[in-house]
Order: structure tokens, then C-alpha cells, then sequence
């Protein structure tokens, strides 16, 4: 079956652009999760959906970051007036809320602010 | 807030052989649960074993296991007869009762031929 996809896998942008990443989970997965991934070390939480729950932001660096999510469908994260410090691999990931059920991962987007 | 601590950042083994990773974790939750993930250079995330907090036995996938000892808070991965696809980026993650998969910061793996 389908796994969770990102998109685009790539993107370049200059410093002060703004940015939307977009992931689409499983279908049926109620919870999604995305991280960030600096180049050579481990993963950062940004934020999680659950359901139509407040989703937890608690991870967010700062106010130039958002995500959206609309019930169990696809999320957007959104960062505003890029910074080089935003370069990083961004994943996404989601999972049914039961359990050990684990985290399935897209392949991520690497994003590079020149 | 849990942390989850990798103290090898980098560790080689010749093919075949059996090497040990180590993770440990720091919590006040007494059900969780915890994964390794491993990342080659692909940057795909794959689930490699998971362990109930709850349950005694260790887990076991193939030529993976872990040992889980809860009261030293340490789940610590086992590979044997390596095998060259094994070389990759390796996590240990922590689930708790927020939800938040905790990640710790990895231990890059080379498999020797």
C-alpha cells in the first residue's frame, strides 16, 4: 500500500522567501508528526496532529514556523521568511494512536536556503 | 521531559560479525514504548524492532534483538552476522504517554567487507 509522501523532495529557496512543505500520511493514520533534521545529527520534533485535537506545537522553533492539518488528511508546514539556519531535511511521519504502533516516515524534503 | 542518550556516535564491524548498540533513556512513565529506526544514506526512516515497556521478553527480528533492562533504563540493539545493507544511521526512540516520539542522536554504523 501506499507509504506517507512528501513533497517536493528537494527544494532550494533564498534567505526571506517563504516555503510550504506538504505531506500526505496513510490513509487511516490519525496522528502525524513532522521533524527536523539538521545535516549529520538526529531528529527534532516540530509539531503533531492528532485528529481534529489541538495539535501540540511545543517543538516549533519559532513564530516563522506553522503547520496546518485538516481533520486526518494531508499537512502542510509553512515557514515564513527562510533563514539559513532553516536548511535542513524536514520529515514527516504518521501512525495509528494504538499501542506500540510505530511511526512510518516519508523520505523527507531537504530544503536548502541559499 | 524524556531524553533518550546515544553515546557512540560512530562504530564499524567487519562483516559477519555482532555489534552492540546502546541507547539509554531517562523517564518517570512506567508504560512506553521504544524503537530502533535505522536511516541509510537514502534518508528513508525504516522501523527496525520495537519492545513494549511492559514486557519482560526481549524483542526479536531476525538477526536483531535488543537487551531491555528496565530498571537501568537501557535498550541497547543487537545486530548479528552484519551484513554490508546494514550500514546506516541508527535511532533509538522513545513513545511516552504524550505521544511524541523522542529520538536520541544516533550512531552511524559501517559494516566492513
Amino acid at each position: 500500500g501506499a507509504g506517507v509522501s512528501q513533497s517536493p523532495s528537494n527544494k532550494v529557496t533564498e534567505k526571506g522567501k517563504d516555503v510550504e512543505l506538504r505531506c500526505d500520511p496513510i490513509s487511516g493514520h490519525t496522528a502525524l508528526y513532522w521533524y527536523r533534521q539538521r545535516l549529520g545529527q538526529g531528529l527534532e520534533f516540530l509539531i503533531y496532529f492528532q485528529g481534529n485535537s489541538a495539535p501540540d506545537k511545543s517543538g516549533l522553533p519559532s513564530d516563522r514556523f506553522s503547520a496546518e492539518r485538516t481533520g486526518e488528511s494531508v499537512s502542510t508546514l509553512t515557514i515564513q521568511r527562510t533563514q539559513q539556519e532553516d536548511s535542513a531535511v524536514y520529515l514527516c511521519a504518521s501512525r495509528y494512536t494504538t499501542g506500540n504502533s510505530p511511526l512510518h516516515f516519508g523520505n523527507g524534503t531537504r530544503l536548502t536556503v541559499t | 521531559a524524556q531524553t533518550v542518550t546515544q553515546s557512540q556516535p560512530e562504530m564499524s564491524v567487519q562483516e559477519a560479525e555482532t555489534v552492540t548498540l546502546s541507547c539509554t533513556y531517562d523517564t518517570s512513565e512506567n508504560n512506553y514504548y521504544l524503537f530502533w529506526y535505522k536511516q541509510p544514506p537514502s534518508r528513508q526512516m525504516i522501523l527496525v524492532i520495537r519492545q513494549e515497556a511492559y514486557k519482560q521478553q526481549n524483542a526479536t527480528e531476525n538477526r536483531f534483538s535488543v537487551n531491555f533492562q528496565k530498571a537501568a533504563k537501557s535498550f541497547s540493539l543487537k545486530i548479528s552476522d552484519s551484513q554490508l545493507g546494514d550500514t546506516a544511521m541508527y535511532f533509538c526512540a522513545f513513545l511516552g504517554g504524550n505521544e511524541k516520539l523522542t529520538f536520541g542522536t544516533g550512531t552511524r554504523l559501517t559494516i566492513i567487507p
